[in-house]
C-alpha cells in the first residue's frame, strides 16, 4: 500500500533551536516529494524535490532527499515562534497522485 | 487572479441530506484536487482530475462523486451525508503534468470548506 509516513507527531522546541523533520515513503513510480507549511488555513507551499542529494534552501529552511533510502529531511535552524505550524510531506506518483503523510506538528517556545 | 476560491466557507448538515462543494479556479489549470482533513490523518486524497471530463478515485472516495464538466470548476457531492463525513475539505489544483526540471510543482489550494454533519 502506497504510505507517507512523518516523524515526530509534535515537536516543542525553545526559540533559536534546530529542528530536523522527517519523512518516509513507500510509493509506486515515484516523481516527487513536496513540504507544506500549514498554520490556521490552506498549505502553503515550501520545497520540491526529484533528486538525491540535492539540498534545496530557503532562509532558515532546507531539504535533502535520499531516493535510495526513501526518505526526505527538512531542517529549520535558529527556530522562531512563526515557525510555529504543522509541517507536511506529500509525495507525487503516478498519474500526478499526490500522497501526504500526517504531518509534524512544531511548536516554538519563546 | 483570485486563485482557488471554495463554496461555501462553513456548513452543517443533518446525516442524510445531500450538499454540492464548488471549487473553482481562474488560472486555467488542469488538475484539481479534493481531499479532507482530519485531525492526526493529514490530508486525504478524495478524488481527482486531469482534465476537464475526467475524474478519478483517491484513497478515499466512498460517500463522495465528483464532476469536471468545465476546466475551471471541480464539484465534490455528498449524496446522503453522514457524521464520518465531519471534516475540513480542501481544494488543490496544479498547471498540468511537470517535467522533469520544469519549475516547482506549486500545489495551489483553496481556502477550506468546514463541514459538520450532526
Amino acid at each position: 500500500e502506497d504510505k507517507v509516513v512523518q516523524s515526530p507527531l509534535s515537536l516543542v522546541v525553545h526559540e533559536g533551536d534546530t529542528v530536523t523533520l522527517n519523512c518516509s515513503y513507500e510509493v509506486t513510480n515515484f516523481r516527487s516529494l513536496l513540504w507544506y507549511k500549514q498554520e490556521k488555513k490552506a498549505p502553503t507551499f515550501l520545497f520540491m524535490l526529484t533528486s538525491s542529494g540535492i539540498e534545496k534552501k530557503s532562509g532558515r529552511l532546507s531539504s535533502i532527499l535520499d531516493k535510495k533510502e526513501l526518505f526526505s529531511i527538512l531542517n529549520i535552524t535558529a527556530t522562531q515562534t512563526g515557525d510555529s505550524a504543522v509541517y507536511l510531506c506529500a509525495v507525487v506518483w503516478g498519474n500526478e497522485k499526490l500522497t501526504f503523510g500526517t504531518g509534524t506538528r512544531l511548536t516554538i517556545i519563546p | 487572479n483570485a486563485g482557488v476560491t471554495q463554496t461555501p466557507k462553513f456548513r452543517v448538515l443533518k446525516t442524510g441530506q445531500s450538499m454540492t462543494l464548488l471549487c473553482a479556479q481562474d488560472m486555467n489549470h488542469e488538475y484539481m484536487y479534493w481531499y479532507r482533513q482530519d485531525p492526526g490523518m493529514g490530508l486525504r486524497l478524495i478524488h481527482y482530475s486531469v482534465g476537464e471530463g475526467t475524474t478519478a478515485k483517491g484513497e478515499v472516495p466512498d460517500g463522495y462523486n465528483v464532476s469536471r464538466l468545465k476546466k475551471q470548476n471541480f464539484l465534490l457531492g455528498l449524496e446522503s451525508a453522514a457524521p464520518s463525513q465531519t471534516s475540513v475539505y480542501f481544494c488543490a489544483s496544479i498547471p498540468g503534468r511537470r517535467t522533469p526540471g520544469q519549475g516547482p510543482y506549486e500545489q495551489y489550494f483553496g481556502p477550506g470548506t468546514r463541514l459538520t454533519v450532526t
